[in-house]
């Protein structure tokens, strides 16, 4: 039974236009949610958190907003590039740190 | 170094040899992870350390997995009698504390 689930496996955008990667999870234990950034044959890069006391985090151009009532979370990328262009995955924690549960991840490419 | 250092990068084991995978965190991290990944998916947790105490070893398949970080800096993840389905790529990740974890490249093990 997922705990983490990113129900999109891929996402095509245009470049300059904005990216939207969604997740959604089950335990509502679960009160800190990050997202990482995945190339081929690399280990994933943290990109960005949020707490769960928070409904919104923002870093330059990586915003995640966070819906504890749906027990949903997005991350918005604008404007897109295709360096951006990677597998993102969605994970979250119940201790603050311990223990990441890690969803199956988006491929998001990027088109020039 | 900079960032957490996984060796070997690539290992290849007969099917009933053991394997020792080693992760060098970032220095001055608390927290060590290990990770197992299969192909297309998102990684598994496997064990946490927080300095040489193994706190939760839940994600570990079997008995066959071993762990160990005994002075709270260097980890190594010991595989005995290696099968198939042990094939993956273990990834070690270290934090300062209940924060984000940092992500080494990984060790790729196939067995054959």
């Amino acid at each position: 039974d997922q705990q983490v689930k990113q129900n999109s496996p891929s996402l095509s955008v245009q470049e300059g236009r904005i990216s939207i990667l969604n997740c959604d999870y089950t335990n509502s234990m679960f009160d800190y949610f990050l997202w990482y950034k995945k190339y081929p044959a690399e280990g994933p890069t943290f990109l960005i958190s949020i707490s769960s006391i928070k409904d919104k985090n923002e870093d330059g151009r990586f915003t995640v907003f966070l819906n504890k009532s749906a027990k949903h979370l997005s991350l918005h990328i604008v404007p897109s590039q295709p360096g951006d262009s990677a597998v993102y995955f969605c994970a979250a924690s119940g201790n603050y740190g311990q223990n990441f549960v890690f969803g199956p991840g988006t491929r998001l490419s990027v088109l020039p | 170094g900079a960032g957490v250092s996984q060796s070997p990068r690539y290992k290849v084991a007969k099917r009933g040899q053991d394997v020792a995978l080693r992760c060098d965190p970032i220095s001055g991290h608390v927290s060590l992870f290990w990770y197992q990944q299969a192909l297309g998916q998102g990684p598994e947790f496997l064990t946490y350390f927080q300095n040489e105490a193994q706190l939760d070893k839940s994600g570990l398949p079997s008995d066959r997995f071993f762990a160990e970080r005994p002075e709270g800096s260097v980890s190594t993840l010991k595989i005995q009698r290696t099968q198939q389905e042990d094939s993956a790529v273990y990834l070690c990740a270290s934090s300062l504390f209940n924060t984000e974890a940092f992500f080494g490249q990984g060790t790729r093990l196939t067995v054959v």
